[in-house]
């Protein structure tokens, strides 16, 4: 089956610990993203990757780190500098990110801090 | 700037009634795509329908239906006979030329809920 898994599927981060959340797609997509939803809002986009080895800055990037070392993976990393990072995390792909291409997302990572 | 506003926060309704779902949206794009995404309980989302500023005709699949008006710039969307596995949050998305790498811009979601 084709598709995107997250894993895991809760994560708890202790204050000041880096925590690095799992993104794999086997869709043979070009494009990853990562957003954040916070309880009633929509979603916010973290990082985005167009290409292997290649990632540009979302519209809340601050805290946050990933790498593009294979077409299928593109991990996140919380960093200890993102104060509030409770929020659910969601991966998703797209064929290439040309104008208008549908997104296909993973089932989420919820981030809870101890 | 773009901009994706869904002023229904929750929608409440009883099994088998239709709703309705309003989305407005605001760019300076003459080629942009609409897209509707439903997010059940277990939170992954779901694509519903991908729509492009071009094509106004409306589209019904099964007890789905979507109104794309040019207009008034909105695209709403309509569940007919709804049942207790429509019951979700509902989000619209925006993407335009000038996001030229594929940038969604989701509105703040609708959540529906259908009583038995």
């Amino acid at each position: 089956d084709g598709g995107i898994t997250q894993s895991p599927k809760y994560l708890f981060r202790k204050e000041g610990q880096n925590v690095t959340l799992s993104c794999e797609q086997n869709l043979n997509h070009d494009a990853m993203y990562w957003y954040r939803q916070d309880p009633g809002q929509g979603l916010r986009l973290i990082y985005y990757s167009q290409i292997v080895n290649d990632f540009q800055k979302g519209d809340i990037a601050e805290g946050y780190s990933v790498s593009r070392e294979k077409k299928e993976s593109f991990p996140l990393t919380v960093t200890s500098a993102q104060k509030n990072p409770t929020a659910f995390y969601l991966c998703a792909s797209s064929i290439d990110s040309a104008d208008g291409r549908s997104q296909y997302f993973g089932p989420g990572t919820r981030l809870l801090v101890l | 700037a773009q901009k994706v506003t869904q002023a229904q926060t929750e929608i409440s309704v009883v099994e088998k009634e239709d709703v309705t779902l309003d989305c407005v949206y605001e760019t300076r794009d003459t080629t942009y795509y609409l897209f509707w995404y439903k997010q059940p309980p277990s939170g992954e989302l779901v694509f519903l329908i991908r729509r492009n500023s071009f094509d106004e005709q409306n589209e019904i699949s099964g007890r789905y239906s979507w109104n794309f008006q040019k207009s008034t710039s909105s695209f709403n969307f309509t569940i007919t006979a709804s049942q207790v596995v429509d019951s979700a949050v509902y989000f619209c998305a925006l993407s335009g030329a000038t996001d030229s790498w594929g940038k969604l811009q989701f509105g703040a979601g609708t959540q529906v809920v259908v009583t038995p």
